[in-house]
């Protein structure tokens, strides 16, 4: 069975700086996707990046990159220019297609607090 | 795109109550997914649905969880003679296609007297 491990329950960073938080997964298979998501306290989770293991390329959006290093089975996100509405829960997911489910697997979350 | 509705935000109730959570997924995804989230942990699956049919529910979903998605649109989670260990926020997800990511809900928060 998949399991999605993230190792530091808190993290903290101060306004523009960079933080990136870990992600290991345990899997067998070749082929599958991961998330990073982000909860923000009482509001809903939304999608920050994912990554598709057949690419080598680490994804990007905007201020958020991972590195993803398929044979560690790890994938970390970098937050560049840490900005006060970053602060929240990140959760890392994992899917395998095609499960028939395509469900996730979530970590534990590492909970982001940015400092003013 | 309207998002993921879920109701009610939040349910507080006497244990041994019965309970039921709605889910309006976006109207063009026919997957939807009920997901568990309790203090400190991440999002566990319950169950799946596409279109109507359930096809896939966690060992998780005791006998008195039940879930329902008529003619494929909104979705209902039922508990029934709710436990202390029932509480928790329940989400919900849905997606139109395999392989895009999922969109959540702001959860329903079960609280149990």
């Amino acid at each position: 069975a998949q399991t999605v491990t993230q190792s530091q329950p808190e993290m903290s960073v101060q306004e523009a700086e960079t933080v990136t938080l870990s992600c290991t997964y345990d899997t067998s298979e070749n082929n599958y996707y991961l998330f990073w998501y982000k909860q923000p306290p009482s509001r809903q989770m939304i999608l920050v990046i994912r990554q598709e293991a057949y690419k080598q390329q680490n994804a990007t959006e905007n201020r958020f990159s991972v590195n993803f290093q398929k044979a560690a089975k790890s994938f970390s996100l970098k937050i560049s220019d840490s900005q006060l509405g970053d602060t929240a829960m990140y959760f890392c997911a994992f899917m395998k297609p095609p499960s028939g489910t395509y469900k996730y697997i979530f970590g534990t979350g590492t909970r982001l607090k940015v400092l003013a | 795109d309207t998002g993921v509705s879920q109701n009610p935000r939040h349910k507080i109730t006497k244990r041994g109550q019965n309970v039921t959570f709605r889910c309006d997924p976006i109207s063009e995804h026919n997957r939807l997914y009920w997901y568990r989230q309790t203090l400190g942990q991440g999002p566990e699956f319950l169950t799946y649905f596409q279109n109507e049919a359930q096809l896939e529910k966690s060992r998780l979903l005791s006998d008195r969880f039940s879930a329902e998605r008529p003619k494929g649109s909104f979705s209902t989670l039922e508990i029934q003679r709710t436990e202390q260990g029932d509480s928790a926020m329940y989400l919900c997800a849905s997606t139109g296609d395999s392989n895009q990511p999922q969109h959540f809900g702001d959860g329903t928060r079960l609280s149990i007297l």
